[in-house]
């Protein structure tokens, strides 16, 4: 079985641009966990959805972080502008129906804002 | 917000020695904790989920066992190897999953 499924692996990009990062859960999993990776901060939730719907965004940063969940296979995080201090690992993760089952992570995106 | 607290926060040991480490957090609302295995320049892998006092899990050299009611969980690796080198996280719950800072673990050969 395929597992979370996360895309671009690494994105360099400057300052102001928009960047978009995708995840793809694995299939049958209900919710979806959007973590950013910082030596600062370890390992930070930013959002969670259950069944696509938006559960906790209280971790996401301020208002240049938005996410979506359109359907069950598919979620995006958008960054609009970047700036430099949003360089960081960001992961996705999936999991099935409640807080007693592991979490799946993807491979994470690197993120680097010049 | 859950406070979990790992420690200690790094750990070398020799190629063969067994090695311990604590995952404390609030035994108040408790529902489930999780470990997991982060290697460098790889993805948190899961290990346990864990969920009543006493439960004690395996899995090879690696087990672990959960104190709900005084709120700490114990990681043990026996004989541990370099490949077990990594970053061990756990995670408690409170609607959501919270993660401590991890433990990190070198292991010399």
């Amino acid at each position: 079985d395929a597992g979370v499924i996360q895309s671009p692996r690494h994105e360099v990009t400057e300052m102001g641009q928009e960047v978009t990062l995708r995840c793809k859960p694995i299939s049958g999993h209900n919710s979806l966990f959007w973590y950013r990776q910082t030596m600062m901060r370890g390992l930070e939730l930013l959002i969670y959805f259950n069944n696509n719907v938006p559960i906790d965004d209280s971790g996401m940063p301020e208002d240049r972080f938005s996410a979506k969940m359109p359907n069950a296979s598919f979620s995006t995080l958008k960054i609009q502008p970047s700036e430099p201090r949003d360089s960081a690992v960001y992961f996705c993760a999936s999991t099935g129906e409640g807080l007693d089952q592991p979490q799946h992570f993807g491979d994470g995106t690197r993120l680097s804002i010049l | 917000i859950l406070n979990v607290e790992q420690s200690p926060q790094s750990l070398h040991v020799q190629e063969g020695d067994s090695t311990n480490f604590t995952c404390s957090f609030p035994s108040s609302n408790f529902y489930a904790l999780h470990w997991y295995r982060w290697e460098t320049a790889k993805s948190p892998e899961a290990l346990f989920v864990m969920t009543l006092n006493g439960d004690e899990k395996k899995k090879g050299r690696i087990s672990a066992t959960l104190n709900t009611k005084e709120g700490y969980s114990y990681l043990y690796i026996k004989g541990s190897q370099p490949e077990d080198s990594a970053t061990y996280l756990c995670a408690s719950t409170l609607g959501r999953l919270y993660f401590g800072r991890g433990t990190q673990l070198t292991v010399w050969p």
